[in-house]
């Protein structure tokens, strides 16, 4: 299983964007690497995912290095409620999706 | 309904009785999952569906029961709740395959004493 290191915390000023660093050197050639979040207590939201190339949705862009082996969440202007743990996942065989501690995001305003 | 349920809310338990966590979907999604959240960890895998009908354990299984008998309800089950037990649990469910992402539920807080 491809296994993901994460930093445990980091703080983004309102308005800037927050870039969110995951590596994941084991990765295998069909893994994709999802993102979530958990917002205080509530369930985790899903967020992103993606396989090599560049991703951007109405949330966030995910960019993964030429060879795979690291990947960042860009929310391009963060807000307070963009405050979260932010999970960087990479899919295992058959549906099974482990969680890491994941990195505490603070925005200030 | 909208998206996915779970209930109870909340639960104080006593170790040793039998608990049955609901979960439902109405999104017709194929594949169901429970996982459990300890304070201050991530989430870990407890069961999961692929289809109805089918089941498989996931990273920590010991304890916990599920069933599927229909496409929209996940039930969880401890036998005989133990004070480790205590903790967050989060049902998700997902079109189903490798690659779908999954939508959780708001969570249930289960404490065993």
């Amino acid at each position: 299983d491809a296994k993901t290191t994460q930093p445990p915390s980091m703080d983004c000023a309102e308005g800037r964007a927050a870039n969110l660093p995951c590596n994941h050197s084991t990765i295998s050639g069909n893994e994709y690497v999802y993102w979530y979040r958990q917002i205080h207590s509530q369930g985790p939201q899903y967020i992103i995912h993606g396989l090599k190339n560049n991703e951007t949705n109405e949330m966030a862009s995910l960019i993964i290095t030429e060879d795979r082996k690291s990947s960042t969440l860009i929310l391009p202007h963060a807000t307070l409620r963009d405050t979260a743990v932010y999970y960087c996942i990479v899919r295992v065989y058959n549906n099974d999706m482990r969680f890491g501690a994941g990195t505490r995001l603070t925005v200030k305003p | 309904i909208a998206g996915i349920t779970q209930a109870p809310t909340s639960q104080i338990l006593a170790a040793g009785r039998r608990m049955t966590l609901r979960c439902t979907q109405d999104m017709r999604h194929n594949a169901m999952y429970w996982y459990r959240q300890d304070l201050g960890l991530g989430l870990r895998l407890i069961h999961y569906s692929n289809t109805a009908g089918t089941t498989g354990k996931g990273e920590v299984p010991d304890g916990y029961s599920v069933s599927r008998a229909n496409t929209d309800d996940f039930p969880l089950t401890l036998a005989s709740a133990v004070p480790s037990q205590t903790s967050v649990y989060f049902c998700a469910s997902s079109l189903g395959g490798r690659y779908n992402e999954q939508f959780f539920g708001p969570g249930t807080r289960l404490t065993v004493l």
